[in-house]
């Protein structure tokens, strides 16, 4: 089974920071997923992403495969980003290959 | 409505009793998984659906049960309630192993 790890855990910045969240996993994926849950406890989803980049507004996910490394970015950051992002991937093989980390619980201060 | 919802919203039973939470979805998606979150924990896949009448266990099945003798619908049943089922339930669906959209969550109390 593949380990997700998540850092940092929690994080608490000021508006207007850059910020990054990491994943790293254990074993080769067929895709990663970004999660935004906010504080109401609706689950979105943000990205899919197999290789390379990608960028929606102000957030960007990146994947490095060799590496068995992903990382959400916000740039301008702002109090409504607030929210515990979570990463999940699928390592394919049916729904047993879907793990997720324990999330990133993120504070944006104004 | 179209989207993917899930009742009760809320729920408070005692141990030992038999809970059904529903899940139902308008987009017709093919796949449906039931997830618990618990603190320390994250998101555990429970059971899914790769289609009607098609199911098999997660990570945690143990003390649930699932059916799905519609696309549409995935209800979740404790058959006897324990305290540590209490948690947030929440519904999915995707179409394919894409994005998957969540329902707002069931939060369980087992007394």
């Amino acid at each position: 089974k593949n380990e997700v790890e998540q850092s940092p855990q929690n994080l608490t910045a000021q508006e207007g920071e850059f910020i990054t969240i990491n994943c790293s996993y254990s074993v080769g994926i067929s895709a990663l997923h970004w999660l935004q849950q906010h504080p109401g406890g609706g689950i979105v989803s943000l990205f899919m992403l197999s290789s390379g980049k990608k960028k929606h507004g102000r957030l960007i996910a990146t994947i490095n495969i060799q590496e068995k490394h992903s990382s959400l970015h916000i740039t301008a950051s702002h109090p409504r980003d607030s929210a515990v992002y979570i990463c999940a991937e699928y390592s394919g093989g049916g729904a047993d290959g879907l793990t997720f980390g324990k999330g990133t619980h993120l504070i944006i201060q104004p | 409505d179209a989207g993917i919802t899930q009742s009760p919203r809320y729920k408070i039973t005692e141990t030992g009793r038999q809970v059904t939470l529903m899940c139902h979805q308008t987009w017709s998606h093919s796949y449906m998984f039931w997830y618990r979150q618990d603190l320390g924990h994250g998101l555990r896949l429970i059971y899914y659906s790769a289609a009607a009448d098609i199911t098999d266990k997660g990570e945690v099945p143990d003390g649930y049960v699932v059916s799905r003798s519609k696309t549409e619908n995935f209800p979740l049943t404790l058959e006897s309630a324990t305290r540590s089922q209490t948690s947030v339930y929440f519904c999915a669906s995707t179409r394919s192993y894409n994005e998957q959209f969540f329902g707002p969550g069931t939060r369980l109390t087992v007394l």
